[in-house]
């Protein structure tokens, strides 16, 4: 059972390039979330999503896409670097709302550096 | 607006004694509380939770304690261990909010053998 998989796991970008982050999870869960970790600010939502074809921006959007085609699959994409974007990147999915244990399964992170 | 707020950056604890980690919080709406472990190269693990029709909830070695009426909420680690080293996030969330949790900014914790 692999959980949820991120690819790749470390990435160097250039201002002005774009990359996608993928995000895969085999568990079936219907809630998937992208989040990003800054040194000494924890872990903020960037975009999450309820099910398939359904997404939603979450604390930080700006500057990311996200899209839902399946259940399994949720990818983030970056269309024009920004250094401000460097950044350890985590993917994370959850059972739907109502689930006694609330508790999310994160990937690995990708480590994403914009020069 | 940090609404989930873990005030120390780092923590550094004996083997064998009690680790103490603190989680204040300003919304009141928080109905659900959790705690994450990481490892240094790994994402986040679900650690323990807490409802906030409890008090307390304890899982082992691990012991969560919510105080409502202060807004905050603590994890005792007892006896603390050397792989208990690692960085430890709490966690909120509310109905309204269907499962998304707000984070605080995580706590370093060092257990010295």
């Amino acid at each position: 059972n692999a959980g949820v998989t991120q690819t790749p796991k470390f990435r160097i970008l250039k201002i002005g390039q774009s990359m996608t982050l993928q995000c895969t999870q085999d568990m079936n869960h219907n809630y998937m979330y992208w989040y990003r970790q800054d040194p000494g600010m924890g872990l903020k939502l960037i975009y999450y999503s309820v099910g398939a074809g359904i997404t939603d921006k979450g604390e930080v959007p700006n500057g990311y896409n996200v899209s839902r085609s399946t259940t399994e699959d949720f990818p983030l994409r970056l269309e024009l670097a920004a250094p401000s974007q460097t950044s350890v990147y985590f993917c994370a999915s959850s059972y739907s709302l109502g689930q006694a244990n609330y508790g999310y399964t994160f990937g690995s992170g990708t480590r994403l550096t914009v020069v | 607006d940090q609404q989930v707020k873990q005030n120390s950056p780092s923590l550094s604890v004996q083997e064998g004694r009690i680790s103490i980690l603190n989680c204040d919080y300003t919304n009141s709406m928080f109905d659900y509380f959790l705690w994450y472990k990481k490892y240094p190269a790994e994402g986040p693990t679900f650690l323990i939770s807490i409802s906030s029709i409890k008090d307390k909830n304890e899982d082992g070695r691990f012991t969560v304690f919510l105080n409502k009426s202060a807004k905050h909420l603590s994890l005792h680690i007892v006896p603390s261990q050397p792989g208990d080293s690692a960085v430890y996030f709490c966690a909120a969330s509310f109905q309204t909010s269907g499962s998304r949790l707000t984070f605080g900014e995580g706590t370093q914790l060092t257990v010295n053998p």
